[in-house]
Order: C-alpha cells, then sequence, then structure tokens
C-alpha cells in the first residue's frame, strides 16, 4: 500500500531553536499534502495544506511565519517551526491523499518536546 | 464547520467483549468517513472506510457502519482483545476537499 514517512519521530530542542519536519511519499506522487497537530487528549487539527509548487494554506490561528512549509517537489514536503517555545510541543503528523485509492495516508508523526 | 463528537472517551473491557464505539457529525455533506486506531505516540493506521453513499463496511473483527442523514457511525469491535487496547479516531471528509475532521477520539483498554 501507499507508505507516508514522516521524521525524525521525535525531537527534542532547547527554546529558540528551529526544527524541521520532513514528510515524504514513498510509492506515489503527492500534489498536495497535509499537517496537522495534535495537544494532549485533544483531537487532531488540521494546520496548514501543503501544496506543491505554491504557497501552502494555512487555518486560521496558525501563524505561518512561525510554521514555515515548503513543499518542493511530489514527494516531499517539510514543516520547519521556528523559533521553537515550550507551548509548541505537540505531536505533528502529516498525511498524503493517494488519488487512486481516494484515502489519505498518514506518517508515523513527530513528537516534539521544546525546553 | 464540521464538527466531529466521539463517544465514549474512554472505555475499559475485560477481553471477549463486544463493544461499540460511536461518532457523529454535525454536517451530512460528507464524501466519506473514516475509522482510524492510533496506539500512543505513533501515526495513524486506517481500519475502515466508509464513501457516503455506503451504509457499512467490514473487516475482520471490526464493522463500521454509516447513516449519514442523522450524523451517526458507529464502530463495532468483536471479541475484542487486549491488543485492541489502543484510540480509536473516527475522521470525516467533506466534499469540498481531501482534508479530513477529527473526532477527539475514544480511548480503549481491553484487559485480560
Amino acid at each position: 500500500g501507499a507508505v507516508v514517512s514522516q521524521h525524525p519521530s521525535w525531537v527534542i530542542c532547547k527554546s529558540g531553536t528551529s526544527v524541521k519536519i520532513e514528510c515524504r511519499s514513498l510509492d506515489f506522487q503527492a500534489t498536495t499534502m497535509f499537517w496537522y497537530r495534535q495537544f494532549p487528549k485533544q483531537s487532531l487539527m488540521l494546520m496548514a495544506t501543503s501544496n506543491e509548487g505554491s504557497k501552502a494554506t494555512y487555518e486560521q490561528g496558525v501563524e505561518k511565519d512561525k510554521f514555515l512549509i515548503n513543499h518542493a517537489s511530489l514527494t516531499l514536503s517539510t514543516l520547519t517551526v521556528t523559533s521553537a517555545h515550550p507551548e509548541d510541543s505537540s505531536f505533528y503528523i502529516c498525511s498524503a491523499p493517494d488519488r487512486r485509492r481516494e484515502k489519505l495516508f498518514f506518517g508515523s508523526g513527530t513528537q516534539l518536546s521544546v525546553l | 464547520k464540521q464538527e466531529v463528537t466521539q463517544i465514549p472517551a474512554a472505555l475499559s473491557v475485560p477481553e471477549g467483549e463486544n463493544l461499540v464505539l460511536n461518532c457523529s457529525f454535525t454536517d451530512s455533506a460528507i464524501y466519506n468517513l473514516q475509522w482510524f486506531r492510533q496506539d500512543p505516540g505513533k501515526g495513524l493506521t486506517s481500519l475502515l472506510l466508509i464513501q457516503s453513499s455506503q451504509r457499512e463496511q467490514t473487516s475482520g473483527r471490526l464493522n463500521a457502519s454509516l447513516d449519514k442523514s442523522s450524523g451517526r457511525s458507529t464502530l463495532y469491535i468483536a471479541a475484542s482483545q487486549p491488543g485492541d487496547s489502543a484510540t480509536y479516531l473516527c475522521a470525516v471528509r467533506s466534499n469540498s476537499g481531501y482534508a479530513l475532521n477529527f473526532g477527539k477520539g475514544t480511548s480503549l483498554l481491553v484487559t485480560p
């Protein structure tokens, strides 16, 4: 089946540093990828839609200058959390639709802890 | 805006019991509904996908139903096992795109 690879799986960083998370579609092309965030005991919330070759679309309340998204190829999207703070600590997960199956396939997620 | 609610938030059952997880959504104009399993600190595993035109889907011990007009779906797990312990998420895709709206999940614990 379709596979989406995401890494790192977890990262611990100091406050003020930037963290990059990669999301790759391994056996299919993804013109669109989605980035979700999940705080403890909360639902997965869509942060932004990443579009290959164009600017990402951010959901209301998500700072585009803080969460930089780059979708430079049909198989790779990256999310960079800039100047991370403890309140950014969360579980971040990406997904991509496989048009043939009309399903969303998810990466394994990244647990970010900002000290 | 689509709101997805899952009840109960947590459930603990002894091994072997049959159980039902509930999901409701506010906007019936959906494209499909998907049930996922999430293990702690890990990604999501898709369990069942029901298209808006379908009433139910089955896979092994799992059966998911969809009543679009009433905005409800249920996930039935037969003969539960300790390995079924996880958080189960319901997610709805609208007619207007690929992104999913998730419920908060039901945390299931199956005790031996």
